[in-house]
């Protein structure tokens, strides 16, 4: 099936600093990109729909100054949590779903996750 | 936005066969029934996906009715390694949101 990529895997920050993660489809073109957290023993919680050059859509209850998605190519979506607090700490996931018609048509595939730990 | 619920939790034995159901009462006409697997620190990966009637790939089965507003999924001779969250999701949505529910939390025993 198709491949989503995400970097980093995990990082660790010190509370005040902001974080980039990368969320790459590697071989199709994404129009639109999910970006997900999720707590422990918790499922996925959507933040926000990020779409190739215009504004992402932030779910209610999310900062969209807080979490700066930025989906500058058909195959590069960012999201960075700005001035990180130890709150903010969580498992972060990116999905693309493949739109041309082919074998994986509209399913979705997700990156590895970001485990994001702010002290 | 077709809501779906499933159990919260299955705990089953290695060797068995594991059918999880899922309720989508309020699925739409152009709405597949995608199933996901994910296991802790990893993101979700795709296991089967279905629009009607039986789909059957290397993994497992996914056994859908005639009215649509159910889904299940079967895991044939489960093993340890099968432990794991699984999602039923549908759609593609109208408004483009793909929204998890709480997923089941299949345990397989030794």
């Amino acid at each position: 099936g198709a491949v989503v990529s995400q970097h980093p895997s995990w990082v660790i920050c010190k509370s005040g600093t902001s974080v980039k993660i990368e969320c790459r489809s590697l071989d199709f073109q994404a129009t639109t990109m999910f970006w997900y957290r999720q707590f422990p023993k918790q499922s996925l919680m959507l933040m926000a729909t990020s779409n190739e050059g215009s504004k992402a859509t932030y779910e209610q209850g999310v900062e969209k100054d807080k979490f700066l998605i930025n989906h500058a190519s058909l195959t590069l979506s960012t999201l960075t949590v700005t001035s990180a607090h130890p709150e903010d700490s969580s498992f972060y996931i990116c999905s693309a779903r493949v739109e041309k018609p082919g074998q994986d048509y509209e399913k979705l595939f997700f990156g590895s996750g970001t485990q994001l730990s702010v002290l | 936005l077709a809501k779906t619920t499933q159990p919260i939790s299955m705990d089953s034995y290695e060797g068995q066969e594991v059918n999880i159901t899922c309720s989508h009462n309020n699925i739409a006409t152009n709405d597949y029934i995608t199933w996901y697997q994910q296991f802790p620190s990893q993101g979700p990966r795709f296991i089967i996906q279905g629009y009607k009637t039986k789909v059957t790939n290397e993994v497992a089965s996914l056994f859908i009715p005639a009215d649509r507003k159910s889904s299940t999924l079967s895991l044939p001779r489960v093993s340890l390694s099968d432990t794991a969250v699984y999602y039923c999701l549908v759609g593609p949505n109208r408004d483009d949101k793909i929204i998890f529910g709480k997923g089941t939390r299949l345990h397989i025993l030794p």
